[in-house]
């Protein structure tokens, strides 16, 4: 069975540029999480979906970010304009619902010059 | 807020030999996750406990949840190489949100 798939798994940008993050949870999953983690702060939870409704958006560090779930096979993390603070590793993870072991996609590691 | 305090923060130890992490929460916990990520990759679960006092075994790895649901631990017998990555709790307070702990790099050497 498929984990969850994050895309991309590198991005590289210059700072004032849009970002998109991917995700496709597990299928059949109706909690999803994005998590960003850098060394200084460790793994953070920016924001929780749950079917689809986005349920906890109170880790999510300032307007330049947003999240949408449009159907509960997607959703999308964007970050505009960017800025080099925001490289990390953001992790995206589904479960089947609260308190439920979660599975984390490979992650997208995002550099910002 | 909830805070999830976790050490070591580092441990090296020969091969063959035990260790331990523990996770230490401010508040009582509705229960706790542990996780594991090796290097460069994702966390991945490892196991949840629930009660008060509770303690499972993996093959190597036992984990305990404490009486008063406050603190946590992972204890390894006879690491292996194969056990080399960063081992973290996430605890909850009753609600969907996990607060990770800064989590235990575990090195081993052969």
């Amino acid at each position: 069975d498929a984990g969850v798939i994050q895309s991309p798994r590198h991005e590289v940008t210059e700072m004032g540029q849009e970002v998109t993050l991917r995700c496709k949870p597990i299928s059949g999953h109706n909690s999803l999480f994005w998590y960003r983690q850098t060394m200084m702060r460790g793994l953070e939870l920016l924001i929780y979906f749950n079917n689809n409704v986005p349920i906890d958006d109170s880790g999510m560090p300032e307007d330049r970010f947003s999240a949408k779930m449009p159907n509960a096979s997607f959703s999308t993390l964007k970050i505009q304009p960017s800025e080099p603070r925001d490289s990390a590793v953001y992790f995206c993870a589904s479960s089947l619902g609260t308190r439920q072991p979660q599975h984390f996609g490979d992650g997208t590691r995002l550099s910002i010059l | 807020g909830q805070q999830v305090m976790q050490i070591p923060q580092y441990q090296h130890v020969q091969e063959g030999e035990d260790f331990t992490t523990y996770c230490n929460s401010s508040t009582t916990l509705s229960n706790i996750q542990w996780y594991k990520q090796r290097p460069g990759g994702h966390p991945v679960f490892l196991i949840q406990l629930v009660k008060s006092g509770e303690v499972k075994k993996q093959k190597r790895l036992t984990f305990q949840f404490g009486e008063a649901k406050k603190n946590s631990s992972l204890h390894i017998t006879a690491t292996q190489t194969t056990d080399v990555g960063t081992y973290f709790c996430a605890a909850t307070s009753g609600t969907y949100k996990y607060i990770f702990g800064t989590g235990t790099r575990l090195k081993v050497l052969a």
